[in-house]
């Protein structure tokens, strides 16, 4: 089984500040791993991935990740906020059900940036 | 542009009035899922067809049904709504359903029910 655990329901930074989203993960396989952002009233978009490889992945809008086996960590950052990066951010695990691969989200974190 | 498209926005229905919600891909991604996303919660999976194979999570509610009569559209029935349904209803794609794939999401459908 496979489960996500984002720690802080809220991250508050200034314009400018540096974005640290946590995201901690169990997997009893080799976890494919995913960050999403969701704005107000829309569906989730994905922002990066890791599968295999290198351990820092970068996406979209300046946003990076790595990968930490032994910590079981993804931690979404990015070096300075920007008002536009207000939104919920949900990590997620691949996992199986039914023969498909099925993502697990954890609860989200909601990023509120002030001016 | 490919896309993932949910029908309509907003519903609004009463409690009891059974009502369908609606989602088309232009993607040709063999998986479609539903999802059900209270506010400030992670979206729940109700269920996902991967191609016309269906599969229900446990503890989705009987209440809820799925039909996927092509590649193309996928809806969802809620034959009872109550009002621990209003919600938002996301339905999302990916090609095989493989490991490392990315799922593309709709807009979403918000619900209320009165």
């Amino acid at each position: 089984a496979q489960s996500v655990t984002q720690l802080g329901s809220h991250v508050s930074v200034s314009e400018g500040a540096l974005v640290l989203l946590r995201c901690n993960y169990s997997s009893s396989v080799p976890p494919y791993l995913f960050w999403y952002v969701q704005y107000p009233n829309q569906g989730l978009q994905l922002l990066l991935k890791y599968t295999t490889g290198a351990t820092l992945v970068k996406g979209i809008n300046g946003f990076e990740a790595e990968f930490k086996k032994s910590e079981t960590s993804f931690h979404l950052t990015k070096p300075s906020a920007h008002m536009s990066d207000a939104a919920e951010y949900f990590c997620a695990v691949r996992g199986s059900s039914g023969g498909s691969y099925i993502p697990t989200f954890g609860r989200g974190t909601s990023l509120i940036v002030h001016p | 542009d490919a896309m993932v498209i949910q029908n309509p926005r907003y519903q609004v229905t009463q409690f009891g009035k059974p009502v369908t919600l609606s989602c088309s891909q232009t993607l040709n991604h063999n998986v479609m899922y539903w999802y059900q996303q209270k506010s400030s919660q992670a979206p729940k999976l109700l269920f996902h067809y991967y191609d016309k194979d269906f599969n229900n999570e446990a503890d989705t509610p009987d209440n809820f049904q799925s039909r996927r009569p092509n590649t193309s559209f996928c809806f969802l029935d809620i034959r009872s709504p109550g009002l621990g349904d209003a919600a938002m209803y996301l339905c999302a794609t990916s090609s095989q359903g493989n490991l490392g794939e990315t799922q593309y999401f709709g807009p979403g459908t918000r619900l209320l029910v009165l």
